[in-house]
Protein backbone atom coordinates (compact mmCIF):
# COMPACT_ATOMS: atom_id res chain seq x y z
CA UNK A 1 0.00 0.00 0.00
CA UNK A 2 0.72 3.82 -0.58
CA UNK A 3 1.42 5.29 2.67
CA UNK A 4 0.66 9.21 2.71
CA UNK A 5 2.23 10.80 5.62
CA UNK A 6 0.93 14.34 6.61
CA UNK A 7 2.94 17.01 8.60
CA UNK A 8 1.77 18.78 11.41
CA UNK A 9 -0.56 16.86 12.97
CA UNK A 10 -1.93 19.87 13.78
CA UNK A 11 -1.57 23.83 13.01
CA UNK A 12 -2.45 26.55 14.61
CA UNK A 13 -2.93 29.98 12.61
CA UNK A 14 -4.20 33.56 13.42
CA UNK A 15 -6.91 34.97 11.28
CA UNK A 16 -6.02 36.20 8.23
CA UNK A 17 -2.73 34.58 8.26
CA UNK A 18 -1.10 31.46 5.85
CA UNK A 19 -1.31 28.16 6.87
CA UNK A 20 0.48 25.61 5.14
CA UNK A 21 -0.24 21.82 5.31
CA UNK A 22 2.42 18.78 3.59
CA UNK A 23 1.94 15.54 2.34
CA UNK A 24 4.26 12.69 1.31
CA UNK A 25 3.85 9.78 -0.47
CA UNK A 26 5.92 6.68 0.50
CA UNK A 27 6.44 6.37 -3.79
CA UNK A 28 5.41 8.41 -6.32
CA UNK A 29 1.54 9.49 -7.84
CA UNK A 30 2.69 10.88 -11.03
CA UNK A 31 1.54 8.88 -13.54
CA UNK A 32 3.60 9.57 -16.29
CA UNK A 33 2.00 8.79 -19.47
CA UNK A 34 -0.37 11.88 -18.70
CA UNK A 35 1.57 13.74 -16.31
CA UNK A 36 -0.86 14.05 -13.44
CA UNK A 37 -0.22 13.41 -9.68
CA UNK A 38 -3.15 11.36 -8.23
CA UNK A 39 -3.72 13.40 -5.24
CA UNK A 40 -6.60 15.08 -3.53
CA UNK A 41 -7.47 17.01 -0.25
CA UNK A 42 -10.08 17.11 1.38
CA UNK A 43 -11.85 19.21 4.30
CA UNK A 44 -13.85 17.66 7.42
CA UNK A 45 -15.59 19.84 9.63
CA UNK A 46 -17.10 18.10 13.20
CA UNK A 47 -20.29 16.15 11.98
CA UNK A 48 -19.75 16.44 8.27
CA UNK A 49 -18.40 14.05 5.77
CA UNK A 50 -15.31 15.24 4.15
CA UNK A 51 -15.22 17.80 1.41
CA UNK A 52 -13.50 17.34 -1.56
CA UNK A 53 -10.74 20.48 -2.33
CA UNK A 54 -8.50 19.93 -4.65
CA UNK A 55 -8.24 17.11 -7.38
CA UNK A 56 -5.11 16.20 -9.40
CA UNK A 57 -2.75 17.78 -6.77
CA UNK A 58 -3.61 21.33 -7.80
CA UNK A 59 -7.41 21.44 -9.42
CA UNK A 60 -9.83 23.61 -7.17
CA UNK A 61 -13.25 21.64 -7.07
CA UNK A 62 -16.35 23.36 -7.84
CA UNK A 63 -17.31 25.97 -5.08
CA UNK A 64 -13.84 26.12 -3.33
CA UNK A 65 -12.86 29.33 -2.31
CA UNK A 66 -9.28 30.56 -4.42
CA UNK A 67 -7.72 31.29 -1.00
CA UNK A 68 -7.26 27.20 -1.20
CA UNK A 69 -4.72 25.98 -3.30
CA UNK A 70 -2.49 22.60 -3.96
CA UNK A 71 0.62 22.30 -5.11
CA UNK A 72 3.79 19.64 -5.26
CA UNK A 73 4.35 16.96 -7.82
CA UNK A 74 5.45 12.84 -7.43
CA UNK A 75 5.95 12.79 -3.94
CA UNK A 76 5.72 15.32 -2.05
CA UNK A 77 2.03 17.63 -1.78
CA UNK A 78 1.38 20.61 0.22
CA UNK A 79 -2.34 22.51 0.67
CA UNK A 80 -1.97 26.00 1.54
CA UNK A 81 -4.78 28.24 2.44
CA UNK A 82 -4.50 32.31 2.33
CA UNK A 83 -6.25 34.34 4.43
CA UNK A 84 -7.10 31.92 6.81
CA UNK A 85 -10.86 32.31 7.80
CA UNK A 86 -12.49 30.97 11.10
CA UNK A 87 -14.72 29.26 8.93
CA UNK A 88 -11.40 26.78 7.90
CA UNK A 89 -11.54 25.36 11.25
CA UNK A 90 -11.27 21.46 10.15
CA UNK A 91 -9.14 18.80 9.66
CA UNK A 92 -7.59 18.07 6.31
CA UNK A 93 -6.68 14.94 4.53
CA UNK A 94 -4.66 13.80 1.48
CA UNK A 95 -5.28 11.04 -0.17
CA UNK A 96 -3.79 9.35 -3.32
CA UNK A 97 -5.51 7.78 -6.02
CA UNK A 98 -2.80 6.26 -7.91
CA UNK A 99 -2.96 2.96 -7.20
CA UNK A 100 -5.53 1.06 -4.77
CA UNK A 101 -6.31 0.55 -2.17
CA UNK A 102 -6.19 5.33 -2.48
CA UNK A 103 -5.11 5.67 0.94
CA UNK A 104 -5.42 8.68 2.78
CA UNK A 105 -3.04 10.45 5.15
CA UNK A 106 -3.47 10.59 9.33
CA UNK A 107 -4.85 14.51 8.80
CA UNK A 108 -4.40 17.56 10.19
CA UNK A 109 -6.41 19.58 12.52
CA UNK A 110 -5.90 23.28 11.72
CA UNK A 111 -6.95 25.42 14.44
CA UNK A 112 -7.47 29.20 14.81
CA UNK A 113 -4.81 31.06 17.29
CA UNK B 1 -27.56 18.17 -8.04
CA UNK B 2 -25.78 15.01 -7.39
CA UNK B 3 -26.46 13.70 -3.74
CA UNK B 4 -25.61 10.13 -1.67
CA UNK B 5 -28.25 9.74 0.64
CA UNK B 6 -27.21 6.56 3.07
CA UNK B 7 -29.69 4.57 5.28
CA UNK B 8 -29.83 5.40 9.13
CA UNK B 9 -27.95 4.67 12.28
CA UNK B 10 -27.91 1.06 13.04
CA UNK B 11 -27.39 -0.21 16.75
CA UNK B 12 -26.11 -4.12 16.54
CA UNK B 13 -24.99 -7.23 18.99
CA UNK B 14 -21.42 -8.72 18.07
CA UNK B 15 -22.87 -11.83 15.44
CA UNK B 16 -25.12 -10.06 13.76
CA UNK B 17 -25.14 -9.24 10.13
CA UNK B 18 -25.98 -5.80 8.68
CA UNK B 19 -26.92 -4.27 5.27
CA UNK B 20 -26.75 -0.11 4.75
CA UNK B 21 -27.24 1.29 1.59
CA UNK B 22 -26.62 4.33 -0.30
CA UNK B 23 -28.58 5.26 -3.15
CA UNK B 24 -27.59 7.65 -6.02
CA UNK B 25 -29.25 10.59 -7.54
CA UNK B 26 -29.03 13.29 -10.18
CA UNK B 27 -26.42 11.66 -12.21
CA UNK B 28 -26.05 8.15 -14.60
CA UNK B 29 -25.61 5.99 -12.05
CA UNK B 30 -24.24 3.05 -13.31
CA UNK B 31 -21.36 5.47 -15.25
CA UNK B 32 -19.46 5.87 -12.01
CA UNK B 33 -17.53 3.90 -9.44
CA UNK B 34 -19.07 4.29 -5.89
CA UNK B 35 -16.41 3.74 -2.78
CA UNK B 36 -17.32 3.13 0.67
CA UNK B 37 -15.40 4.60 4.00
CA UNK B 38 -14.94 3.99 7.33
CA UNK B 39 -14.11 6.69 9.51
CA UNK B 40 -13.50 4.77 13.17
CA UNK B 41 -14.19 7.45 15.91
CA UNK B 42 -11.42 10.21 16.28
CA UNK B 43 -9.60 8.84 13.43
CA UNK B 44 -9.31 9.79 9.99
CA UNK B 45 -10.60 8.16 6.73
CA UNK B 46 -10.05 4.53 5.43
CA UNK B 47 -10.55 3.59 1.96
CA UNK B 48 -12.53 0.31 1.92
CA UNK B 49 -12.88 -0.44 -1.40
CA UNK B 50 -15.46 0.91 -5.11
CA UNK B 51 -18.03 -0.96 -6.65
CA UNK B 52 -18.89 -0.35 -10.35
CA UNK B 53 -22.59 -0.20 -10.75
CA UNK B 54 -22.78 -1.06 -14.15
CA UNK B 55 -21.26 -4.44 -13.87
CA UNK B 56 -20.92 -4.78 -10.08
CA UNK B 57 -17.65 -4.87 -10.80
CA UNK B 58 -15.60 -4.36 -6.89
CA UNK B 59 -12.76 -4.14 -5.95
CA UNK B 60 -11.46 -4.30 -2.02
CA UNK B 61 -8.85 -2.82 -0.19
CA UNK B 62 -6.82 -6.09 1.54
CA UNK B 63 -7.24 -4.88 5.11
CA UNK B 64 -11.63 -5.35 4.53
CA UNK B 65 -11.39 -8.43 1.65
CA UNK B 66 -13.67 -11.21 3.13
CA UNK B 67 -15.02 -8.97 5.58
CA UNK B 68 -17.67 -7.18 3.80
CA UNK B 69 -19.39 -7.59 0.75
CA UNK B 70 -20.89 -4.65 -1.88
CA UNK B 71 -23.38 -5.20 -3.62
CA UNK B 72 -25.52 -2.87 -6.28
CA UNK B 73 -29.08 -2.91 -7.56
CA UNK B 74 -29.35 -0.49 -11.02
CA UNK B 75 -32.95 -0.65 -10.47
CA UNK B 76 -33.19 1.35 -7.42
CA UNK B 77 -29.80 3.45 -7.71
CA UNK B 78 -28.41 1.93 -4.32
CA UNK B 79 -25.48 0.31 -3.68
CA UNK B 80 -25.55 -1.83 -0.44
CA UNK B 81 -22.79 -2.41 2.25
CA UNK B 82 -22.93 -5.59 3.81
CA UNK B 83 -21.23 -7.51 6.95
CA UNK B 84 -22.27 -11.47 8.14
CA UNK B 85 -21.42 -11.63 11.41
CA UNK B 86 -20.12 -8.12 13.12
CA UNK B 87 -17.48 -7.16 15.66
CA UNK B 88 -17.28 -4.59 18.10
CA UNK B 89 -14.33 -3.51 16.19
CA UNK B 90 -16.76 -2.30 13.33
CA UNK B 91 -18.25 0.32 15.22
CA UNK B 92 -17.48 2.98 13.03
CA UNK B 93 -18.99 5.94 11.26
CA UNK B 94 -19.33 4.45 7.36
CA UNK B 95 -19.42 6.94 4.16
CA UNK B 96 -20.35 6.21 0.68
CA UNK B 97 -18.83 8.75 -1.98
CA UNK B 98 -18.56 8.60 -5.85
CA UNK B 99 -15.97 9.14 -8.19
CA UNK B 100 -15.38 12.52 -9.22
CA UNK B 101 -13.69 11.51 -12.18
CA UNK B 102 -16.01 10.30 -14.96
CA UNK B 103 -13.35 8.00 -17.23
CA UNK B 104 -14.26 4.54 -15.38
CA UNK B 105 -10.81 3.12 -16.29
CA UNK B 106 -8.88 5.96 -14.10
CA UNK B 107 -8.37 6.68 -10.57
CA UNK B 108 -10.23 9.11 -9.01
CA UNK B 109 -11.04 11.75 -5.83
CA UNK B 110 -14.16 11.25 -4.01
CA UNK B 111 -17.34 13.40 -4.68
CA UNK B 112 -20.08 13.70 -3.25
CA UNK B 113 -20.00 12.12 -0.10
CA UNK B 114 -22.60 10.55 1.14
CA UNK B 115 -24.14 11.97 4.96
CA UNK B 116 -22.76 8.70 6.49
CA UNK B 117 -24.31 5.42 8.24
CA UNK B 118 -23.30 5.43 11.88
CA UNK B 119 -22.71 1.28 12.84
CA UNK B 120 -22.41 0.74 16.43
CA UNK B 121 -21.69 -3.05 17.42
CA UNK B 122 -22.15 -3.24 21.24
CA UNK B 123 -23.38 -6.30 23.39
Amino acid sequence: DIVMTQSPDSLTVSLGERATINCKSSQSVLYSSNNKNYLAWYQQKPGQPPKLLIYWASSRASGVPDRFSGSGSGTDFTLTINSLQAEDVAVYYCQQFYHTPFTFGQGTKLEIK
Amino acid sequence: EVQLVQSGAEVKKPGESLKISCEGSGYSFTSHWIGWVRQMPGKGPEWMGIIYPGDSDARYSPSFQGQVTFSADKSTSTVYLQWNSLKASDTAMYYCARHGNSDSSDGSWFDPWGQGTLVTVSS
